[in-house]
């Protein structure tokens, strides 16, 4: 069945370092891919997402690129805050099956200041 | 202002006991899901529904039950049959498609706990 592996965390950074956490996804077919954020205590926000190969995601800062051949969606943001200290979540959307999504495990980012 | 809504945020329950969680949208979406969140685990999928009156079992249903009698509520009970019940439970809803791409928007959560 389909799934997604995330990088295990919980990942420290000081501030303005740069961010990669990374997600590679199996899936039959062509999938669209999404980054979720979760602060503490909340529901999940959708961050970013792909819908084809090649495809860039981004927003506030953060940015990942649909990648078919490494079957990858890797998060990046180029300096990150203490405000982005949250759990990401990278999932895949099964089309055809409701829209039904299949989330990795979740990576905890703790940035210092 | 448009959103999901849940209640309660915290609610305590005996063993044995059903407890039914609320989750209210006013996004006029057609699916709805819940989903269960244990630590360091990813969301895993309880039930969803694409219409009214209409729901699937996702991949850990046994010991859960929904309704979906209205468009706006699917109310999620936890049975006494589950045997692992404290988790957070996440309801989330989207428009309906078939691409795949329509994002799901959730609601605050509600954390159960089985004393």
């Amino acid at each position: 069945g389909n799934s997604v592996t995330q990088m295990e965390g919980p990942v420290t950074l000081s501030e303005e370092a740069f961010l990669t956490i990374n997600c590679t996804y199996t899936a039959t077919g062509y999938p669209s891919l999404f980054w979720y954020v979760q602060y503490p205590g909340e529901g999940l926000q959708l961050l970013l997402k792909a819908t084809k190969a090649d495809d860039k995601g981004s927003n506030k800062g953060f940015e990942a690129t649909y990648r078919k051949e490494t079957t990858s969606f890797h998060l990046e943001k180029g300096s990150v805050q203490v405000s982005d200290s949250a759990v990401y979540f990278c999932a895949l959307s099964e089309r055809g099956y409701g829209n039904k999504l299949v989330f990795g495990a979740g990576t905890i980012l703790r940035v210092k200041s | 202002d448009g959103g999901i809504t849940q209640s309660p945020k915290y609610l305590f329950r005996k063993e044995g006991q059903n407890v039914t969680l609320s989750c209210e949208q006013n996004l006029n979406h057609d699916a709805m899901y819940w989903y269960r969140q244990d630590p360091g685990q990813g969301l895993r999928l309880i039930y969803y529904s694409q219409i009214v009156n209409d729901f699937q079992k996702g991949d850990i249903a046994e010991g859960y039950s929904v309704s979906r009698e209205k468009k706006e509520s699917f109310p999620l009970t936890v049975t006494s049959a589950q045997k692992n019940p404290t988790a957070f439970y996440l309801c989330a809803s989207s428009i309906l498609g078939t691409s795949g791409n329509n994002e799901q928007f959730f609601g605050p959560g509600t954390r159960l706990t089985v004393l």
